[in-house]
């Protein structure tokens, strides 16, 4: 597609219920990247992968947020058991790879955990 | 750490005022890249600098990177209502992680 496509724009979940949130990369953009942010607060990273391959999950908070890239194209975030302190806008951006390409990001998925 | 830090934290200008924000780092810097977030909207890749003292012009928008690669500042000049918005620099890895500062908000006073 044109653009980087997130699904779902909103979310709002019970705190328990576990979540998928749905990345649409740019056709052909090999890196592709999860960040967090919260409210007034820059994005923070989460995850990377480069095609299938998880290249670095440092970012992720706790053990019940999982990410994946099966065929190297779309991704999902999943965050099982989810908490209050999991409320924020969950951004997806895609790239061709290599330093210093600027990436594309999405729209977004604001989750509200309640 | 890694992290970029950006001053200031909120600006606000009257329409048609210059705005500056500055984006500092204690290690010396590969490449810095700037990235414009309106409200409610996401980042929006604007620049990336990869060379000491380098500079950037972008019509209203001047960007530099310092000497050392140690610092790069965003300048707008007579700012504009779309204008408004948080402006974030980013520093990339060698692994390609990009490492957001926590921005600068501009608030344009009509």
């Amino acid at each position: 597609g044109a653009g980087v496509s997130q699904s779902p724009r909103y979310k709002v979940a019970k705190r328990g219920q576990d979540v998928a949130l749905r990345c649409d990369p740019i056709s052909g953009h090999v890196s592709l990247f999860w960040y967090q942010q919260a409210l007034g607060q820059g994005p923070e990273f989460l995850t990377y992968f480069q095609n299938e391959a998880q290249l670095d999950k440092s970012g992720l908070p706790s053990d019940r947020f999982f990410a994946e890239r099966p065929e190297g194209s779309v991704s999902t975030l999943k965050i099982q058991r989810t908490q209050q302190e999991d409320s924020a806008v969950y951004l997806c951006a895609s790239s061709l790879g290599g330093q210093g390409i600027g990436y594309t990001f999405g729209s977004g998925t604001r989750l509200t955990v309640v | 750490g890694q992290q970029v830090m950006q001053i200031p934290q909120y600006q606000h200008v009257q329409e048609g005022e210059d705005f500056t924000t500055y984006c500092n780092s204690s290690t010396t810097l590969s490449n810095i890249q700037w990235y414009k977030q309106r409200p409610g909207g996401h980042p929006v890749f604007l620049i990336q600098l990869v060379k000491s003292g380098e500079v950037k012009k972008q019509k209203r928008l001047t960007f530099q990177f310092g000497e050392a690669k140690k610092n790069s500042s965003l300048h707008i000049t007579a700012t504009q209502t779309t204008d408004v918005g948080t402006y974030f620099c980013a520093r990339v890895n060698r692994d390609d992680k990009i490492i957001f500062g926590k921005g600068t908000r501009l608030h344009i006073l009509p």
